[in-house]
């Protein structure tokens, strides 16, 4: 089956911890993005990459990192400077830019306390 | 910053009733696109239309797009319990040379039996 996966689907975490979010993909994209959706609100861009060992801050991107080492996978990472973690994250992928549909992964619902 | 404003927030509809959506926007736009997300799940593209149509359809959607009002609504006919989800345009705006999309608040559709 081709499409995307997210590890966990749920994560706990305590105040002042890293905590590193999983993507994978096996649709053969370019892109891959990184989004935020907050409770009753849209979602708002962290990071996006265009192709491997390339990646641009979105909206949001304070707080946050990633890495694109391979083609297949878009680890973020919450770092302990983000204000207010708890989200749900979502990732996509796309063929390459944004003017083509994009595929979203089940998300991961990250609690920090 | 969100470029597309769904509109009303909810809807609550019978089945078998039709179910209408907009969605306005403030920059000039490549692409829109309309995407459904069940409760805690990932988004699912739905349409794609492009700024020089003005109707699309797909199955039981019909997405119309007015660049001069800078508007596009979602028709759902004849609508199905199943389509209970949350409904979020997304917008590629020409400034943006790359495409990243901006997500809208989303409208929330609940079909009742």
């Amino acid at each position: 089956d081709g499409g995307i996966t997210q590890s966990p689907k749920y994560l706990f975490r305590k105040e002042g911890q890293n905590v590193t979010l999983s993507c994978e993909q096996n649709l053969n994209h370019d892109a891959m993005y990184w989004y935020r959706q907050d409770p009753g609100q849209g979602l708002r861009l962290i990071y996006y990459s265009q192709i491997v060992n390339d990646f641009q801050k979105g909206d949001i991107a304070e707080g946050y990192s990633v890495s694109r080492e391979k083609k297949e996978s878009f680890p973020l990472t919450v770092t302990s400077a983000q204000k207010n973690p708890t989200a749900f994250y979502l990732c996509a992928s796309s063929i390459t830019g944004g003017r083509y549909e994009q595929y979203f992964g089940p998300g991961t619902r990250l609690t920090v306390t | 910053s969100q470029q597309g404003e769904e509109d009303p927030q909810a809807l609550s509809i019978q089945e078998g009733e039709n179910a209408t959506m907009n969605c306005s926007y403030k920059t000039s736009i490549n692409n829109l696109q309309w995407y459904r997300q069940n409760s805690g799940r990932g988004l699912v593209h739905l349409i794609l239309i492009r700024s020089n149509e003005r109707e699309k359809h797909s199955g039981r959607l019909r997405v119309t797009l007015d660049t001069s009002k800078k508007s596009s609504s979602l028709l759902i006919t004849a609508s199905r319990a199943a389509d209970t989800a949350s409904y979020f345009c997304a917008t590629d705006g020409t400034t943006d040379s790359w495409g990243k999309l901006q997500f809208g608040a989303g409208t929330q559709v609940v079909v009742t039996p």
